[in-house]
């Protein structure tokens, strides 16, 4: 059983679509994250979301909303979509102790948007 | 100064070669380390958790420096199938504000036959 799963896999579309992206986890973890990832292959944090509430909102555009129905799925929608916004978007979720521990994060195998 | 900074890259190595790589982080509040490792087109996965007593998976040997906010991983005896990109993984537990991981650049390692 795929324990991150995001759907698509690819997407390419039209510059000023709007589209979504969808992920689901079914670790039971409590803290889920959406990452870009571009041509750079530099990984940068988007949002992060804890027991369906925004926890880190890192400076990215308003165009791009998060939404968390439940602390199991957390989907991305992008509205009026860039030639910029082209890389690869993963999910990711872990547990949120409240101390201190080795906790890791797992990956889903990402989504990669083309803006034509 | 970037949060996490990495060996440029990338690292070309012939198979059965000891290759090193150095990650630094800025912030010294940071709790948590690890190494991860992402082949091409695919997602990053966690290769080890980084211990301040240093440790040791097989030919993986990662260790950490607190006091000059460094962290190695040094692979032995290098395989054809250890050629992806590592990334440096450093983790800053917030209260009120969660876990909030921050990714290195990474370093491409190319182990050559």
């Amino acid at each position: 059983d795929t324990a991150v799963s995001q759907t698509p896999k690819y997407l390419v579309t039209q510059m000023g679509n709007d589209k979504s992206i969808k992920c689901e986890q079914n670790l039971g973890h409590d803290t889920m994250y959406w990452y870009k990832q571009d041509s750079k292959k530099f990984l940068k944090i988007m949002f992060s979301y804890n027991n369906k509430e925004l926890i880190i909102n890192e400076t990215v555009p308003n165009r791009f909303s998060p939404k968390s129905p439940d602390k199991a799925h957390l989907n991305l929608h992008i509205n009026s979509l860039e030639l910029g916004d082209s890389a690869v978007y993963f999910c990711a979720s872990s547990q949120d102790p409240t101390g201190g521990s080795q906790e890791t994060q797992y990956f889903g195998p990402g989504t990669r948007l083309l803006v034509l | 100064r970037k949060e996490v900074e990495q060996d440029p890259g990338p690292f070309n190595v012939p198979e059965g070669a000891t290759v090193a790589f150095n990650c630094t982080y800025s912030n010294s509040a940071s709790q948590s380390f690890f190494w991860y490792r992402q082949d091409c087109r695919k997602e990053p996965k966690l290769l080890m958790s980084v211990y301040s007593s240093g440790n040791e998976d097989g030919r993986f040997t990662a260790q950490l420096n607190r006091a000059s906010q460094y962290i190695s991983l040094l692979i032995r005896d290098s395989k054809l199938s250890d050629s992806a990109t590592y990334l440096c993984v450093v983790n800053m537990y917030r209260d009120n504000y969660g876990q909030n991981f921050v990714f290195g650049p990474g370093t491409r390692l190319s182990v050559l036959p």
